[in-house]
Parts: C-alpha cells; sequence; structure tokens
C-alpha cells in the first residue's frame, strides 16, 4: 500500500529563516510526487508535480527537489504569507488493481507558520 | 478561466439523513475526483469519474456513490449519514489525456457537519 510520510508535522519560523519540508514516501512505481499548499478552510492550491529523481522544480520562495525514496520542499527566506499548511501526496505507477488513473495518496501535511 | 467550483459551501444534516454535493471541474479538464478531508488530516481519496463512470475507487463504503454529467461536472452522493462522515469534501479535476504535466487542481471544498 502507498505510504506518504511528512516531517515535521508542525515547523515555526521566523521571517527570512529558510528551512526544509520532509515528504519520505513508499510507493509501488513512482508516476508523480505532488505537493500542494493549503490555508485554513481552502482547497488545497498545487504548487508542483514532479517525475523523477534528480528533478527540481522553483516558484517564487519555493523549491522542490525530489529522490528515490524522498522530497523536500525548501523554503527560501520564508514571510509571513507563507504561512499554511505544505500537502505532499504521490501517484502511483500502478495501483492494487493494477491501474493508474490519477488517485493520490497524501501524508498528513506540515504545519508552517511564520512570524514577522 | 474560471477554476473548479463547489457547492454548498457547507451543510449541516441530521445522522441518518442522505447528502448530495456538487461539483464543477476546471475549464478543459474531463476528469474529476473526490476526496474527504478530516480535520488535521490529508484528503483520502474517494472515487474518480471519467467518461461518465466511476473507474477508480478508495477505501469508503457503498453509501458513497457519485455521478458525472457530460458536461463533466460532477455529483458525490451520501447516505445514511454518520457522525463520522463530518468533514471537508473536496473535489479535484484534471485531464486523462493530456499533454505534458499531470496536475489535479482542487476546489474549495464542501464542510459537511452530522449532528
Amino acid at each position: 500500500e502507498d505510504q506518504v510520510t511528512q516531517s515535521p508535522e508542525a515547523l515555526r519560523l521566523q521571517e527570512g529563516e529558510s528551512s526544509s519540508l520532509n515528504c519520505s514516501y513508499t510507493v509501488s512505481g513512482l508516476r508523480g510526487l505532488f505537493w500542494y499548499r493549503q490555508d485554513p478552510g481552502k482547497g488545497p492550491e498545487f504548487l508542483f508535480t514532479l517525475y523523477s529523481a534528480g528533478e527540481e522544480k522553483e516558484k517564487e520562495r519555493l523549491k522542490a527537489t525530489l529522490t528515490k525514496k524522498e522530497s523536500f520542499l525548501h523554503i527560501t527566506a520564508p514571510k509571513p504569507e507563507d504561512s499554511a499548511t505544505y500537502l505532499c501526496a504521490v501517484r502511483p505507477r500502478r495501483d492494487a488493481g493494477g491501474t493508474s488513473y490519477g488517485k493520490l495518496t497524501f501524508g498528513q501535511g506540515t504545519i508552517l507558520t511564520v512570524h514577522p | 478561466d474560471a477554476g473548479v467550483t463547489q457547492s454548498p459551501t457547507h451543510l449541516i444534516k441530521t445522522r441518518g439523513q442522505q447528502v448530495t454535493l456538487r461539483c464543477s471541474p476546471k475549464s478543459g479538464h474531463d476528469t474529476v475526483s473526490w476526496y474527504q478531508q478530516a480535520l488535521g488530516q490529508g484528503p483520502q481519496f474517494i472515487f474518480q469519474y471519467y467518461e461518465e463512470e466511476e473507474r477508480q475507487r478508495g477505501n469508503f463504503p457503498d453509501r458513497f456513490s457519485g455521478h458525472q454529467f457530460p458536461n463533466y461536472s460532477s455529483e458525490l452522493n451520501v447516505n445514511a449519514l454518520l457522525l463520522g462522515d463530518s468533514a471537508l469534501y473536496l473535489c479535484a479535476s484534471s485531464v486523462t489525456m493530456g499533454q505534458g504535466s499531470y496536475e489535479q487542481y482542487f476546489g474549495p471544498g464542501t464542510r459537511l457537519t452530522v449532528t
């Protein structure tokens, strides 16, 4: 069964203090790893899709990297508006039924708080 | 370009009742997935619809059913509501045969409270 574990559960940073969030995964062949940002009471906002080990993608202060067993979301010089829950999800190459249509398995998220 | 829309925003139901939630996918998307998100947890996959058929299902009982219409919009129905069904219900849309990066875009969700 596909599993995604995110750490830490919560992270408090000072504005400008760079850090990384971790996403460890177990999947029967990776077809895609996804990062989302979620504000309280809202739906997740798509950030990145990564497909293969060594791949990196950037968006403003965020950079996502991928290895064969984990992904990191690096936050450079964060601002208070970066405060949110960050979710990681995987899409397997094949699920238990032998197909992969797009089911995403999510981790529990990392709650990021950036203080001014 | 309209993103994924869901209705209603909030809903309060009594245990044992039935509920229908609605979703319109992002323009150009033909596939709709439904997720349930309990407080403090990541979303859990319920099922996915493509070409008006359910083609993949997560570990949810038959009380959860859905439908997709010819215009790609979708409904999620939950029968015999339990207190444990209280959650944020999320709809996500994507393109099944698209080229390039695979992306699922989520709607704002429907907050269901069962009393």
